[in-house]
Formats: C-alpha cells, structure tokens, sequence
C-alpha cells in the first residue's frame, strides 16, 4: 500500500489556525474512520494526538481538532503555540489483515 | 501505568543477525496488539507489522514480509524484532507500538502507547 499525501510542510503565527491535509484513496482514508495523527519533537517518540478522525487521547489539548472528507482527512491546530511547532503524521487503518499506513510527514513551523 | 521499555542501541555490520525487544508492563500483555514502526534517518514512519501475543497471530506490512521477524515472548511480556541478515539500508529507528481495545475486542489501527525507540546502525 501507498504512503497517504501530506504537505512537507506547513506554518502559522501564534495564535493562528493551521490544517494539514492528509490524502489516503478509497482503500484507507476513504473507507474507514480509522485515521489518527501523531505529533514527533525532534528526537522523541511520536505522541498521539487524535484517533477516529477526531477524538483527543487525554491530556491532549483541545486546540487540536480533525475532520474526514472522502478520501482526505485534516489535522487543525487553533490558537498555535511555539511547542506545537513539530512534525506531524497521519496514518489510517487500510483493512486487509491490520494493515495500517502512514503519511510522509508535515513540518509544522510557527513563526 | 502502561510503559514500553525497549532494548538499547546496537551497531552491526552487513549481514549480520538482529534481534530488538520491547519490554511491556502496566497492562495485560497478552490481550494487546504490539507493532513496529521504522523511521530512517529523517524520514517519515512506516508501519512493519504487529503481533497478538495471545496467539502469536502475525501480519505484517508487504513492504516489510520475508524481511524481518516479528515474535513475543509472552513468559517476560516482551516483544521482538528480528533479522536474519541486516543490510545497511536498516539503519534506522525502530518503535514499538501498542493498540487498544473498543467494545470488547482489539485492534491494531492506531497506537497510543509509543517505546522509546531502539536505534539500529548497519555499517561496515
């Protein structure tokens, strides 16, 4: 399976709103609400930010929100703050025996 | 609490044999899908595969099959990682990864509970 699409990069001002896209077919994003996204600091293990679509794990801040349209979920981060500047990754459930498949990655910069 | 405690940094050469762990606890290991996630060298992630310790139900991402060997060792609750002959291109960061578990079954589909990642370098 294919590596979802996500923009390299991406950035905002604090206090800014910011979507990433990320762009799967109808064998993954477009079929199951099984997408989740994963924010990584430079040298730390990805944390999980949301899961189906658009629940927040505990603890995670609820500037962060998502949302699934065909076969393109979206990532926004309200009111950006300088420690959301990091890389952030989707991934989506692709069926067929657990088979999960990630996005390349956006970098996040706030300005 | 749920930790994922893996096993140090190794440096190998070419062809020689690997084998990585991840150390479970704070959960019942046996009822929770692990997984494996690589990161090359400032790259993206890519999901390997993942393993029920219950039965040792196995699958793995096309990418990855035949080229590495998931496994668990349910008597110390770890996790493995494993090859036969490492190339150079497996010079990575590799992650454990746990699923969850909705309405009375469990999956794989995404992971909250992260290691904290074993370094592997394959040099000559």
């Amino acid at each position: 399976q294919s590596a979802l699409t996500q923009p390299p990069s991406a950035s905002g001002s604090p206090g800014q709103s910011v979507t990433i896209s990320c762009t799967g077919t109808s064998s993954d994003v477009g079929t199951y609400d099984y997408v989740a996204w994963y924010q990584q600091h430079p040298g730390q293990a990805p944390k999980l930010m949301l899961y189906e679509v658009n629940k927040r794990p505990s603890g995670v801040p609820n500037r962060f929100s998502g949302s699934k349209s065909g076969n393109t979920a979206s990532l926004t981060v309200s009111g950006l703050q300088a420690e959301d500047e990091a890389d952030y990754y989707c991934s989506s459930y692709a069926g067929s025996n657990n088979l999960v498949v990630f996005g390349g990655g956006t970098k996040l910069t706030v300005l | 609490e749920v930790q994922l405690v893996q096993s140090g940094a190794e440096m190998k050469k070419p062809g020689e044999s690997l084998k990585i762990s991840c150390k479970a606890s704070g959960y019942s290991f046996t009822v929770h899908w692990i997984g494996w996630v690589r990161q090359m060298p400032g790259k993206g992630l890519e999901w390997m595969g993942i393993i029920y310790p219950g039965d040792s139900d196995t699958r793995y991402s096309p990418s990855f099959q035949g080229q590495v060997t998931i496994s668990v060792d349910k008597s110390i609750n770890t996790a493995h990682l494993q090859w036969s002959s490492l190339k150079a291109s497996d010079s990575a960061m590799y992650y454990c990864v746990r699923g969850y578990c909705s309405g009375g079954s469990c999956y794989g589909r995404w992971f909250e509970f992260w290691g904290q990642g074993t370094l592997v370098t394959v040099s000559s």
